[in-house]
């Protein structure tokens, strides 16, 4: 039982760049969700899915792109980097019970230059 | 719209005390409240998970606190350890959508 899985742990981009941040969960988890963590600023939620086929955007959404062709991976893709997307992003997963708490993975720490 | 507020940012204590880590929310429409621990350069894990109709839960020496009407929670750690030390967030939960806090970043000297 591996949880939650991210790749790759590190990455540097040069601006208009595309690429995509992988995720996986072998807890057969509905909710999928991604953040970014940002220095003084907390995890702020970019998309979520709550399960395959269904996606819906956070708070901060925008130059961001994901689909769930399957319930275990909830991919990220950059359509075009930009140097505000300079962040670490985390990965995690749930039931959708009020009572389960979620998943994280250990995270993407991403440079855009 | 919801937001999440957590004092201190930063907190030094010597090791053996007991402490006490706050977080405030401005909507109560909550489904649950959860608090987790940040390593440096490392994911989150969960520490305790209080649903929207409980008021506390304890786990060894932790004791979070919920009390929805006034907007607020608190993570009691007994006895600090220098283990201890990490950043700690708290997260509430909507439809669907986690609000994190900007978190507590805990050092416990030895």
């Amino acid at each position: 039982n591996a949880g939650v899985t991210q790749t790759p742990k590190f990455q540097v981009l040069k601006t208009g760049q595309s690429m995509t941040l992988q995720c996986a969960q072998d807890m057969n988890h509905e909710y999928m969700s991604w953040y970014r963590q940002d220095p003084g600023m907390g995890l702020r939620l970019i998309h979520y899915s709550v399960g395959a086929g269904i996606t819906d955007q956070g708070e901060v959404p925008n130059g961001y792109n994901v689909s769930r062709s399957t319930t275990e991976d909830f991919p990220l893709r950059l359509l075009s980097a930009a140097p505000s997307q300079t962040s670490v992003y985390f990965c995690a997963s749930s039931t959708t019970g009020d009572e389960d708490t979620q998943y994280f993975g250990p995270g993407t720490r991403l440079t855009v230059l | 719209k919801q937001e999440v507020t957590q004092i201190p940012a930063a907190l030094s204590v010597p090791e053996g005390e007991n402490l006490v880590l706050n977080c405030s929310f401005t909507d109560s429409a909550i489904y649950n409240l959860q608090w987790f621990r940040q390593d440096p350069g490392k994911g989150l894990t969960s520490l305790l998970l209080i649903q929207s109709s409980q008021r506390e839960q304890t786990s060894g020496r932790l004791n979070a606190s919920l009390d929805k009407s006034s907007g607020r929670s608190t993570l009691y750690i007994a006895a600090s350890q220098p283990g201890d030390s990490a950043t700690y967030l708290c997260a509430v939960k909507g439809t669907y959508k986690y609000i994190f806090g900007t978190g507590t970043r805990l050092k416990v000297l030895a």
